[in-house]
């Protein structure tokens, strides 16, 4: 099983400051097939990303994604107040898929 | 527009079954894999397994193997996910996700508004 490590845990940072969150695989992600997803308070988690880089539809390009193998990385460019919120990356390239502890972005 | 609508909440006693149905609309059903995540009280997702709408085939978390059940029936374009002898660490909210194969686990592009399950005694 593949174990995604994501770091920080919380960012504390303020509207139109740049996010850069951390997620790390205990092994390689086959074909970089790694998710970003977000989640708010009470609600489903909303896909970001699919592919590594790819933004899915109707994402701001303030959204992007990068990396490969084990190391990838989810940055948001300048952050809006609806951006606070936790991130979860999440790896489809084996079974059983997995997904990260999460980071909480919130305002500083 | 792709919709995917769960059933309502579920109180069970430890040692129950609880059956959550996600009915899905907007898109060609059996073109597609349909995944269940959970979520703990203040935790993160985990993964419980997938089914393809296509043929039924299934792929489920080792954890759960042998407690859950994944169905589809593709008249009424409804997934079903079955969990038996339920434990209070099963209390969670539990949504079902589309996959974009139906030949294998894929990442979610939509996803149900979630059931809570809670087990109580």
């Amino acid at each position: 099983e593949i174990v995604l490590t994501q770091s920080p845990g919380t960012l504390s940072l303020s509207p139109g400051e740049r996010a850069t969150l951390s997620c790390r695989a205990s092994q390689s992600v086959r074909s970089s097939y790694l998710a970003w997803y977000q989640q708010k308070p009470g609600q489903a988690p909303r896909l970001l990303i699919y592919g590594a880089s790819s933004r899915a539809t109707g994402i701001p390009d303030r959204f992007s994604g990068s990396g490969s193998g084990t190391d990838f990385t989810l940055t948001i460019s300048r952050l809006e107040p609806e951006d606070f919120a936790v991130y979860y990356c999440q790896q489809y390239g084996s079974s059983p898929l997995t997904f990260g502890g999460g980071t909480k972005v919130e305002i500083k | 527009q792709v919709q995917m609508v769960q059933s309502g909440a579920e109180v069970k006693k430890p040692g129950a079954s609880v059956k959550v149905s996600c009915k899905a609309s907007g898109y060609t059903f059996t073109s597609y894999g349909i995944s269940w995540v959970r979520q703990a009280p203040g935790q993160g997702l985990e993964w419980m397994g997938w089914i393809s709408a296509y043929n039924g085939n299934t792929n489920y978390a080792h954890k759960l193997q042998g407690r859950v059940t994944m169905t589809t029936d593709t008249s009424t374009t409804t997934a079903y996910m079955e969990l038996r002898s339920l434990r209070s660490d099963d209390t969670a909210v539990y949504y079902c996700a589309r996959g974009l194969s139906s030949a294998w686990p894929d990442y979610f592009d939509y996803w149900g508004q979630g059931t809570l399950v809670t087990v109580s005694s």
